[in-house]
């Protein structure tokens, strides 16, 4: 079984630049969320994608935006890049069924630099 | 408002002592319940959770948890640490989709 996977593992990016960051979700999984996670905090939630669409979104600015493939693999995509978005940025997959999610299994990360 | 409370910003052990992290939290009803641990420059990794039934959660690595409603706490128990247990431990709680989490524990363990 193939766990979550995401990619590019590292990325250093420049302030008003756009970027695109990748999650291949795991084997028979069709939910995806994105979460931020800052030096030294406890990851904040994007969104998620469910069927291709947005399911439900955390405290972020338009400027963040997603994807979900019919595969399930899923993109984020951050126009604009400010200094303070600089992250590890994780990709977690699930199941969700009758509406009802379970349990989050995550990537390792992509760490994005904003200089 | 949803929050998550890990008191605890260090945690310093010794091999073979007993372990226990701190987790209370703040929602609306009885959320899911989360323990992940985080090695240096990784992802996170589930060690346990809790959706229902028997409050007392066993997990893998050794560590259980017990939710306690009227504390509305979730904490972490390890009875006899080892060296590979150090690392940065969050809790997170929440519902269907999305999932809130506390700032995390770094555990140190002392030869």
């Amino acid at each position: 079984e193939t766990g979550v996977t995401q990619s590019p593992t590292h990325l250093i990016k420049t302030r008003g630049q756009q970027v695109t960051l990748r999650c291949s979700s795991q084997s028979g999984h069709n939910t995806v969320s994105w979460y931020q996670q800052a030096l030294g905090q406890g990851p904040q939630f994007i969104f998620q994608y469910y069927r291709e669409e947005e399911n439900g979104r955390g405290n972020f600015p338009p400027r963040f935006s997603g994807l979900q493939f019919p595969n399930y693999s899923s993109e984020l995509n951050v126009n604009a890049l400010e200094l303070d978005d600089s992250a590890l940025y994780l990709c977690a997959s699930s199941v969700t069924s009758g509406g009802r999610g379970e349990t989050q299994y995550f990537g390792p990360g992509t760490r994005l630099l904003v200089l | 408002a949803q929050s998550v409370t890990q008191p605890d910003i260090h945690i310093t052990v010794s091999e073979g002592a007993s372990l226990e992290l701190r987790c209370n939290y703040s929602y609306g009803a009885t959320p899911y319940l989360f323990w992940y641990v985080q090695s240096p420059g990784q992802g996170l990794q589930l060690l346990l959770k809790y959706f229902s039934g028997d409050t007392l959660v066993q997990g893998i690595k050794g560590f259980e948890a017990e939710f306690k409603r009227s504390q509305s706490s979730f904490n972490l128990r390890k009875p006899s640490v080892h060296w590979s247990d150090a690392a940065e431990y969050f809790c997170a709680v929440g519902s269907n989709y999305q999932l809130i989490w506390g700032a995390g524990t770094k555990l140190i363990i002392k030869p």
